[in-house]
Order: C-alpha cells, then structure tokens, then sequence
C-alpha cells in the first residue's frame, strides 16, 4: 500500500534551517508529481511546493520562493524540502502528498498524505 | 490570484443532508477536489475531479460544480462525518489553491 511518512521536522531558531524528508513506499515513486502542503496550528491547509514526477518542473508558494527548495532522489524514493531562513509565520505541521495521476502535474488531487511533521520556529 | 470561498460552519443533524460550497469565479471551468480532515489527522481526498469518489468513499458523498459554485453533498450525515472540509483547484499547471475550510458539525 502506499506510505508516505515524512521526518526532520523540530524547533528551530528563526533565521536557521531545515530540512525535511518524505520516505515514499509502495508506489512507482519516480513517476509522480509530488507535493509539500502545510497547516499552521488551527489554521487550514496551504500549499507550499510542487516538484514534477521527474524533478524538471518546480513551484512555490509566493512566501516561501527563495527561501524554501523542493527537491527528490528517484533512487531513494525520497522528496525533500530544504526551508533556509525560517520565520516565526513558518510555525506548521508540514505535509507530503502524491498526486492522483502519475506522469502530470496540474490537474489532480493529492492522493495520498504523510502523517505530517511539525515545525516549530521560535526564539 | 484565484481565491476560493468557504462558509466557516456548516452545522446539520443526524441523517440530514448537509451541502458545503466552494465560490470561486467560474469554478466550472476547473476541476474540483474536496478534502476531510478529522483532527489529528492528515487530509482524506473525499472527491476528486468535482465528483468523483475514491474508492472506498461512501455513496454518501457527492459533488457537483456549477457556474461560480462547487458543492459538496453528505447525505445520511453521521457523527462521524465531523471534520473540517476543504476544496482544492489548481490555479494553473503550477499553483495549487485551497479554499479556508469549513467546520461540519453534527447536532
């Protein structure tokens, strides 16, 4: 069955780094679009970047764009999220999920979610 | 950029219908994706594609996307129904758009 189970989250000062992992199982993971969608405590989801099934094609969120850097190792099975200068405002339980189709991006629906990792950024 | 509406609440009793909509400028021309989030718990895709159910989604769920209003429909609600809801739309090929969520609440 598919499991996505995300890892590296943790409290961090503002103005330092993460970075986060997402162990994909039980899929083709290098023929899926993958995605980071975040939820700050009692708020609702916000998506955050996109990465194509082959790496080629990135986006993000205005408020992370040069800041935040989504990445995958098809080898590994694994996507990443590198997040450089944190802010208080990044304080989330960070998601990843898999789209519904593989080989596209920009139509579907997130399929499948990690069970989250949170992050805290705070002095 | 492209903004989507969703009413707070939604409150409805046992076995009632409940409707959450979703307002976005000519939505129909999109694919809608609706979303249950129970608490603690990471978002389930209830209906992809403005009306599909997933498998092992119950009859229950429906949805429908007209005009400037997409819809979602849980007919025979039950306790466990409660959760946040949220629609879902992808602005281009690049952006993904949630809208704020709506609380369903069982009386």
């Amino acid at each position: 069955q598919v499991q996505l189970v995300e890892s590296g989250g943790g409290v961090v000062q503002p103005g330092r780094s993460l970075r986060l992992s997402c162990a994909a199982s039980g899929f083709t993971f290098s023929n899926y679009a993958m995605y980071w969608v975040r939820q700050a405590p009692g708020k609702g989801l916000e998506w955050v970047a996109l990465i194509s099934y082959d790496g080629s094609d990135k986006n993000y969120v205005d408020s992370v764009k040069g800041r935040f850097t989504i990445s995958r190792d098809n080898s590994k099975n694994t996507l990443y999220l590198q997040m450089n200068s944190l802010r208080t405002e990044d304080t989330a339980v960070y998601y990843c999920a898999r789209d519904t189709t593989p080989m596209v991006h920009g139509l579907g629906a997130f399929a499948y979610w990690g069970q989250g990792t949170l992050v805290t950024v705070s002095s | 950029s492209y903004v989507l509406t969703q009413p707070p609440s939604v409150s409805v009793a046992p076995g009632k219908t409940a409707r959450i909509t979703c307002g976005g400028n000519n939505i129909e021309s999109k694919s809608v994706h609706w979303y249950q989030q129970k608490p603690g718990q990471a978002p389930v895709v209830v209906i992809y594609y403005d009306s599909d159910r997933p498998s092992g989604i119950p009859e229950r769920f429906s949805g429908s996307n007209s005009g400037n209003t997409a819809t979602l429909t849980i007919s025979g609600v039950e306790a466990g129904d409660e959760a946040d809801f949220y629609c879902q739309v992808w602005d281009s090929t690049s952006d993904v758009v949630f809208g704020g969520g709506t609380k369903l609440t069982v009386l």
